[in-house]
């Protein structure tokens, strides 16, 4: 079963709101990957994170590296309809390389 | 330069049969994974696929098996299928061996049903 915790399940917002989402493992994670979903379609990355602590952006969206290397949060900003998917947090372990752990998921809905 | 390329989209199977799904990889992969992705779930890996060995493989049953073939496409070969083994089959390939996870392209999936 999912090893992630991802929270939260779903978020219904107003465009130009700010979204934040995060998720937590009971593993220390080396890489962490967040991904959207949209319907039809296989995950597409979004920003990947190597070292704790580590803030990256890319566009609206900024992610962080959890300092216990257990965690990891992305933001967006000002969202638009296109925001709409499902988001996913991913993980990678030390000993399980090229395995990707991911979180339930984050249903993100964006009404005008 | 065509992307990762899955095939069937959809299919429909009864309890009991078997069933094989196919997967080419992005120009220039030679690792590919496959993930299980059951509805309202995340992906789960079931194994990965390099140079035509299984290099990892996640907690599925054996009758989960796969190959690779000397052009990096893969096949995800299911046996005495369940009701539970429907979900969204997911095929990623990435150019490195082990690692580079953040380089996985993943394809749109083959939506299969157990009746």
């Amino acid at each position: 079963g999912q090893q992630l915790n991802q929270s939260p399940q779903s978020m219904f917002i107003q465009e130009g709101e700010d979204v934040s989402m995060n998720c937590t493992s009971s593993s220390i994670f080396n890489t962490w990957l967040w991904y959207k979903q949209d319907p039809g379609e296989g995950p597409v990355l979004l920003i990947a994170l190597y070292k704790a602590g580590e803030l990256t952006s890319n566009g609206r969206l900024t992610a962080q590296f959890g300092i216990t290397r257990k965690d990891s949060f992305l933001n967006i900003s000002a969202s638009i309809p296109s925001d709409v998917g499902i988001y996913f947090c991913a993980g990678q372990t030390t000993d399980s390389w090229g395995k990707l752990q991911f979180g339930a998921g984050t249903q993100v809905v964006v009404t005008p | 330069e065509t992307g990762v390329t899955q095939s069937p989209t959809h299919l429909i199977k009864t309890r009991g049969q078997q069933v094989t799904l196919r997967c080419s990889s992005q120009s220039g992969h030679n690792t590919v994974s496959w993930y299980q992705q059951a509805l309202g779930q995340g992906p789960q890996f079931i194994f990965q696929y390099y140079r035509e060995e299984e290099n990892g493989r996640g907690n599925f049953p054996p009758r989960f098996s796969g190959l690779q073939f000397p052009n990096y496409s893969s096949e995800l070969n299911v046996n005495a299928l369940e009701l539970d083994d429907s979900a969204l089959y997911l095929c990623a390939s990435s150019p490195g061996g082990e690692g580079a996870v953040e380089k996985l392209f993943f394809g749109s999936g083959t939506q299969l049903s157990v009746l």
